[in-house]
């Protein structure tokens, strides 16, 4: 499974967006990137997936350029409640076709008023 | 629709002994993992129930040891607790066929060994 690096913390304001960038450079051709959000004393929540290009959904944005080396999550005008630890995984299923996790140490991003 | 669910909350257990984790997953999902927190750190994989069998596991000892029950409900035992073990004990559940990575996870067992 690929390794990966990204910052240990990050400060913003409230209504800033915030951009996390996670390195993976040894990914593998099929290998996805997965981004998970963690509350204190709470599991980790899915956020965002995608594979390459850029992918939306309602909560963040995943910027993915042509060599997939790295990766950006875009959080849009953050407030107080997104300060949460925020955690880049790269793999797939292998020839398992089972879906196990690798999480890294993640990225504290505290938002203050 | 609940999601997963874990019980206990809290528990706090004494070197050497045994503890049991356990787990329901959200309905509809048939996979089930453990993972293991560390005050600090990130979820490390613990081991995969699929269809009551183990299907992959972490780099844990066979102290550490689970089942799956039909219902897709699942535990998790530990043996011969080390001050270690003191850990979040972390369920998750997904779909045997689905998304890659996209997992859904319980709040957490808390486990304290003394």
């Amino acid at each position: 499974l690929a390794k990966t690096t990204q910052p240990i913390s990050m400060d913003s304001y409230e209504g800033q967006e915030v951009n996390i960038t996670c390195s993976h450079n040894n990914i593998a051709t099929n290998d996805y990137i997965t981004w998970y959000q963690q509350f204190p004393s709470q599991g980790p929540r899915f956020i965002i997936q995608g594979y390459k290009t850029k992918v939306t959904n309602e909560v963040a944005s995943l910027f993915i350029p042509a060599d997939r080396k790295s990766s950006t999550l875009s959080l849009p005008r953050v407030s107080l409640s997104d300060t949460a630890v925020y955690y880049c995984l790269v793999g797939d299923t292998g020839n398992t076709g089972f879906q196990k996790l690798v999480f890294g140490t993640g990225t504290r991003l505290l938002v203050s008023p | 629709d609940a999601g997963v669910t874990q019980s206990p909350t809290h528990l706090i257990k004494t070197r050497g002994q045994q503890v049991t984790l356990r787990c329901s997953p959200k309905s509809g999902h048939d996979t089930v993992s453990w993972y293991q927190q560390a005050l600090g750190q990130g979820p490390q994989f613990i081991f995969q129930y699929y269809e009551e069998e183990e299907r992959q596991r972490g780099n844990f000892p066979d102290r550490f040891s689970g089942h799956q029950f039909p219902n897709y409900s699942s535990e998790l035992n530990v043996n011969a607790l080390l001050l270690g073990d003191s850990a979040l004990y972390l369920c998750a559940s997904s779909l045997r066929v689905g998304g890659p990575y996209e997992q859904y996870f319980g709040p957490g067992t808390r486990l304290t060994v003394t």
